[in-house]
């Protein structure tokens, strides 16, 4: 059904590591987004990729880094995160235009991370 | 800042009950997207409204759009069980040249069989 494929699905992690979040897109779309979905806050965008450009960056801490290599791969690398990060990590996609884009995104499954 | 509220954040209905999800922003917007996420899930899109005073049915989902583009409602006549998730609402912010979607708070929907 999705053409947006994310992982690992589940991650444990402690505070020390340092690990990725990897995203994949296999529908065509110039835009790729990373989103944290927790009780408290249902859905947080964290950074927009326009044409694998950074666009906005939700001032989100800097121990979440994220990477476009190209249109079609996202990656949200992690380092000396705290418990309270633990939440859902959903990667979505759409197509956009130069001006404001209106499209549709397509999420992935998500990564559901855990720090201990 | 600008924000999309929704309302209410929960709703438990019996099964062929009505039910209706609100969506208010503070700012207008040049459309409104719909998305629904069952639980385990992750959010699907539903549907795109674009024009003033838009309305749309998909079986017995009616969206609506408001005249002011600054709100939209969700409307399900006759809840199954297989309507139990949650939805939310998204739009893009006119005039801020933001590229991306502003998320709703979402409103779960809980149905008694």
């Amino acid at each position: 059904e999705t053409g947006v494929t994310q992982t690992p699905r589940h991650l444990v992690m402690g505070m020390t590591n340092k690990k990725s979040l990897k995203c994949e897109q296999h529908l065509g779309h110039n835009a790729m987004y990373w989103y944290k979905q927790s009780a408290k806050k249902p859905l947080e965008l964290m950074f927009v990729y326009s044409l694998e450009e950074r666009v906005e960056n939700n001032s989100v801490p800097s121990r979440f880094s994220p990477e476009c290599p190209n249109s079609s791969h996202l990656f949200l690398h992690l380092h000396t995160l705290q418990p309270e990060d633990s939440a859902l990590y959903l990667c979505a996609s759409s197509q956009t235009t130069p001006g404001l884009a209106t499209y549709e995104q397509y999420f992935g499954p998500g990564t559901r991370l855990t720090v201990t | 800042g600008q924000q999309v509220m929704q309302i209410p954040q929960y709703q438990h209905v019996q099964e062929g009950e009505d039910f209706t999800t609100y969506c208010n922003s503070s700012t207008t917007l040049s459309n409104i997207q719909w998305y629904k996420q069952r639980p385990g899930g992750h959010p699907v899109f539903l549907i795109q409204l674009v024009k003033s005073g838009e309305v749309k049915k998909q079986k017995r989902l009616t969206f609506q759009f408001g005249e002011a583009k600054k709100n939209s409602s969700l409307h399900i006549t006759a809840t199954q069980t297989t309507d139990v998730g949650t939805y939310f609402c998204a739009g893009y912010i006119q005039d801020t040249g933001r590229r991306a979607l502003t998320f709703g708070s979402g409103t779960r929907l809980q149905v008694q069989p």
